[in-house]
């Protein structure tokens, strides 16, 4: 069973601070998404990263995957309370889709 | 862009009674589409693959007598949680793959609240 570990669970920041949000596994991915969810709504897909190593920006938030396509980041730089939601990240093998546990970011104003 | 619609965005129902979830694909065809279970403050549980003109994959420990799925269309999945119990509270979502292939688009979610 592949498992990604999400990693803090939580986190409350004030408004300005930046921020990073890890995802690891021991297992290969071929493509690694990272997803925000707001409560009673589906996941809504941010960024996905294919290449090892590879680093996508998407105005304040970096993405990275890593050399070995086993682990990703996250890092928000300059949060903004709009930024507070459920962050995912999931990864591919074939079809299937495996999520991590989450990370529950609030941005306190 | 690829659009996915869930419906009913929520429903209330009795212990005992069926209730049907409907997830479309509005603007792509989608031969697969996979339904996903989420309790509060939790990640997203694969529950089964649901695949156009044939059967659905459930993953382990999921009962396929009780989540009935079929997936007569190429834009239309259904799931339905047959003799519904309070254990089966929970928020529902399906995805399907994006045409781009580079992620999923996910459907709004259903909360079914059985009573």
């Amino acid at each position: 069973t592949q498992l990604l570990e999400q990693s803090p669970q939580f986190l409350s920041i004030q408004e300005g601070e930046n921020l990073t949000v890890y995802c690891n596994s021991s297992s290969v991915f071929s493509s690694l998404q990272w997803y925000r969810q707001e409560p009673g709504e589906g996941p809504v897909l941010l960024v996905t990263v294919v290449t090892g190593g590879e680093v996508k920006k998407l105005k304040r938030l970096t993405f990275q995957f890593g050399d070995a396509r086993k682990d990703s980041s996250l890092h928000i730089t300059a949060a903004q309370t709009g930024d507070t939601g459920l962050y995912l990240c999931a990864g591919t093998s074939g079809s299937r889709l495996t999520f991590g546990e989450g990370t529950q970011l609030t941005v306190n104003p | 862009g690829a659009v996915v619609s869930q419906h009913p965005s929520w429903v209330i129902c009795k212990s005992g009674t069926s209730v049907k979830i409907e997830c479309r694909s509005l603007d792509f065809q989608a031969t697969t589409m996979f339904w996903y279970r989420q309790f509060p403050k939790q990640s997203l549980m694969l529950m089964a693959t649901s695949n156009e003109g044939s059967k659905a994959t459930y993953e382990q420990g999921v009962e396929k007598d009780k989540f009935l799925i079929n997936h007569a269309s190429l834009t239309l999945s259904t799931l339905t949680v047959t003799s519904a119990h309070p254990e089966d509270s929970s928020f529902y979502i399906c995805s399907a793959p994006s045409q781009a292939f580079d992620g999923y688009t996910f459907g709004s979610g259903t909360r079914l609240t059985v009573v």
